[in-house]
């Protein structure tokens, strides 16, 4: 079945700092891949996507490439702020028998100190 | 503005109820999910719903059940059933196109306590 594997937090870092999460899937075909955030208290907020090989997502300063050679769709930040501080979750969503599912990882957790 | 709302943002239950959590989505998406988020597990599909007057089992459905009578609504109800329903409770909905992997939109969640 489809599944989706990235890195446990929690991941600290100090503000400016470089910011990698690391996501792998497992899926036939050719899944779309999603990086959602979630803030305290709130749902989850769609930070960026990508829907074919080599295709870059990219919002509010984070990329990820989909990389079908490495099954990955890694996370990045040059410079992290206080603000972005949040748990992150990537995602596919592959059609399968007819239906739709979103298959999320476990998330990992940002805390960004000043 | 178009979007999902979830309603309440806290719910508390005494054990032996049942209680009925609301999503409601002017999108005009047809396809509707129902999540369970607790702490280090990531989102559970509990039900999900591709069309009007129908609706699946996700993984984890045990206990609870839901209806889809119109395509703007997707109710869940969480029965006494549920042996641990204290959780957050996400809904989504996303447009369902076939052969097009898209994107879902959630709601803000609601955050059940059994008291």
């Amino acid at each position: 079945g489809n599944s989706v594997t990235q890195m446990e937090g929690p991941v600290t870092l100090s503000e400016e700092a470089f910011l990698t999460i690391n996501c792998t899937y497992t899926a036939t075909g050719y899944p779309s891949l999603f990086w959602y955030v979630q803030y305290p208290g709130e749902g989850l907020q769609l930070l960026l996507k990508a829907t074919k090989a080599d295709d870059k997502g990219s919002n509010k300063g984070f990329e990820a490439t989909y990389r079908k050679e490495t099954t990955s769709f890694h996370l990045e930040k040059g410079s992290v702020q206080v603000s972005d501080s949040a748990v992150y979750f990537c995602a596919l969503s592959r059609a399968q028998g007819g239906s739709e599912k979103l298959v999320f990882g476990k998330g990992t957790k940002l805390t960004v100190n000043p | 503005d178009g979007g999902i709302t979830q309603s309440p943002k806290y719910l508390f239950r005494k054990e032996g109820q049942n209680v009925t959590l609301s999503c409601e989505q002017n999108l005009n998406h047809d396809a509707m999910y129902w999540y369970r988020q607790d702490p280090g597990q990531g989102l559970r599909l509990i039900y999900y719903s591709q069309i009007v007057n129908d609706f699946q089992k996700g993984d984890i459905a045990e206990g609870y059940s839901v209806s889809r009578e119109k395509k703007e609504s997707f109710p869940l109800t969480v029965t006494s059933a549920q042996k641990n329903p204290t959780a957050f409770y996400l809904c989504a909905s996303r447009i369902s196109v076939e052969g097009l992997n898209t994107e879902a939109f959630f709601g803000q969640g609601t955050r059940l306590t059994v008291v």
